[in-house]
């Protein structure tokens, strides 16, 4: 079992729909939860960072952890073309980060 | 302030062949990781160098291998290239504070294509 597993869409909404992307992970023991955005030929870029359960804000964007269901979610409001790019989700194990496999999102005009 | 710079940014060898990949951290920052991302996946952790010593080291063959330099840039080496060596190569840098969330900072990668 993969320690962090993602769909890899690609997912395909219009402009101004809110989008949720998630990830699962296996290890409970996990504490620091992280979004990366990564634009095409780009290196990944640091979006949300979350310590433990809860929810984090922060302008559009929504990160949510659900440490009982191992669950971690980003949430995009009023998307904007300029969103379209692979989202990657992130754990912090034993001081490296391992990444999920990305979803690919584009935002339809 | 500049950024994680990494050059260069394509490369084209055959198999067999050796490669070395350059980064120079975030000013500021003194710890440097490398990780190759496979198209249509995530990253994935090759190693990480501070004060010029490798402290950990993800799940890859000794053909990787890495330096840190004394102004904390760093180097990364691979050895007699496999075609499934073909991936994005990215240098991350970040600041060592002793905790375990230190935040990363990317460079826009290496592209290697092993032919």
């Amino acid at each position: 079992q993969k320690e962090v597993e993602q769909d890899p869409g690609p997912l395909s909404v219009p402009e101004g729909a809110i989008v949720s992307l998630n990830c699962t992970y296996s290890n409970s023991a996990f504490q620091y939860f992280m979004w990366y955005r990564q634009y095409s030929r780009k290196g990944p870029e640091l979006l949300m960072y979350t310590y433990s359960s809860g929810n984090k804000e922060d302008g559009r964007f929504t990160a949510q952890v659900d440490k009982s269901s191992k669950y971690i979610s980003l949430f995009i409001r009023d998307s904007q073309p300029s969103d379209s790019a692979t989202y990657l989700c992130a754990i912090y194990s034993a001081s490296k980060i391992i990444f999920g496999s990305g979803t690919r999102l584009s935002i339809r005009p | 302030d500049a950024g994680v710079t990494q050059s260069p940014t394509h490369l084209i060898k055959t198999r067999g062949q050796q490669v070395t990949l350059r980064c120079s951290p975030k000013s500021g920052h003194d710890t440097v990781s490398w990780y190759q991302q496979a198209l249509g996946q995530g990253p994935q952790f090759i190693f990480q160098y501070y004060e010029e010593e490798e402290r950990q080291r993800g799940n890859f063959p000794d053909r990787f291998s890495g330096h840190q330099f004394p102004n904390y840039s760093s180097e990364l080496n691979v050895n007699a290239l496999l075609l499934g060596d073909s991936a994005l190569y990215l240098c991350a840098s970040s600041l060592h504070t002793g905790a375990t969330n230190e935040k990363l900072f990317f460079g826009s990668g290496t592209q290697l294509s092993v032919l």
